[in-house]
């Protein structure tokens, strides 16, 4: 299996800052990691397909980057709805795997 | 907009059987594939395997001798079933969407999920 690694585990943050999250994979996935924001209690959502494009009517403020092990989820001027927990995911092959979530806390 | 709901027993006896069922509403089941996902409490999410329309799936190896998921398209639901459960299989069961198969298989809709719990 792949595994997938992200980092930090936890990040404390203000509304307005820029937050990256770095997820790694054990192997090379080309461009086939997705990134989704969980709520408590919630699903999780799909925030970002295909490493860089934008699922429909996520804000603007999410960009994701990266190709073969290495990716990030950027967050521009936090917003206090961002405050959640953020998982990347490989579809490259089966089994898909998440990485371990980042969990975004409000400073 | 399609909408995903997950029913079922929230608490089943170790070795028993779990089975839940997700219907679709505001969409058909056909040409997308489902999964099924779990999050164990306060864990990550791991994916238990995913059915096409058709009926052909694929399972996560670490779960394929103990996971049947099938899909009804008449009633535009499909189903999971667990074999010989035990604790270590209490989690949360989300069934999710996916437009295509690896390796673009993002999940783009999601049901809210039903907590299972396996306990005497």
């Amino acid at each position: 299996d792949i595994q997938m690694t992200q980092s930090p585990s936890s990040l404390s943050a203000s509304v307005g800052d820029r937050v990256t999250i770095t997820c790694r994979a054990s192997q090379n996935i080309d461009s086939y990691l997705n990134w989704y924001q969980q709520k408590p209690g919630k699903a999780p959502k799909l925030l970002i397909y295909g490493a860089s494009s934008l699922q429909s009517g996520v804000p603007s403020r999410f960009r994701g980057s990266g190709s073969r092990t290495d990716f990030t989820l950027a967050i521009s001027s936090l917003q206090p709805e961002d405050f959640a927990t953020y998982y990347c995911q490989q579809s490259y092959s089966s089994p898909q795997t998440f990485g371990q979530g980042t969990k975004l806390e409000i400073k | 907009q399609v909408q995903l709901q997950e029913s079922g027993p929230g608490l089943v006896k170790p070795s028993e059987t779990l089975s839940l069922t997700c219907t679709v509403s505001g969409g058909s089941v056909n040409y997308y594939y489902w999964s099924w996902i779990r999050q164990h409490p306060e864990k990550g999410l791991e994916w238990i395997g995913y059915i096409y329309y058709n009926g052909n799936t694929y399972y996560n190896p670490s779960l394929k001798s103990r996971v049947t998921i099938s899909v009804d398209t008449s009633r535009n639901h499909l189903s999971l079933e667990m074999y010989s459960v035990t604790a270590a299989d209490t989690a949360v069961y989300f069934c999710a969407r996916a437009p295509s198969a690896i390796p673009r298989a993002y999940f783009d809709s999601w049901g809210q999920g039903t907590l299972v719990t396996v306990s005497s």
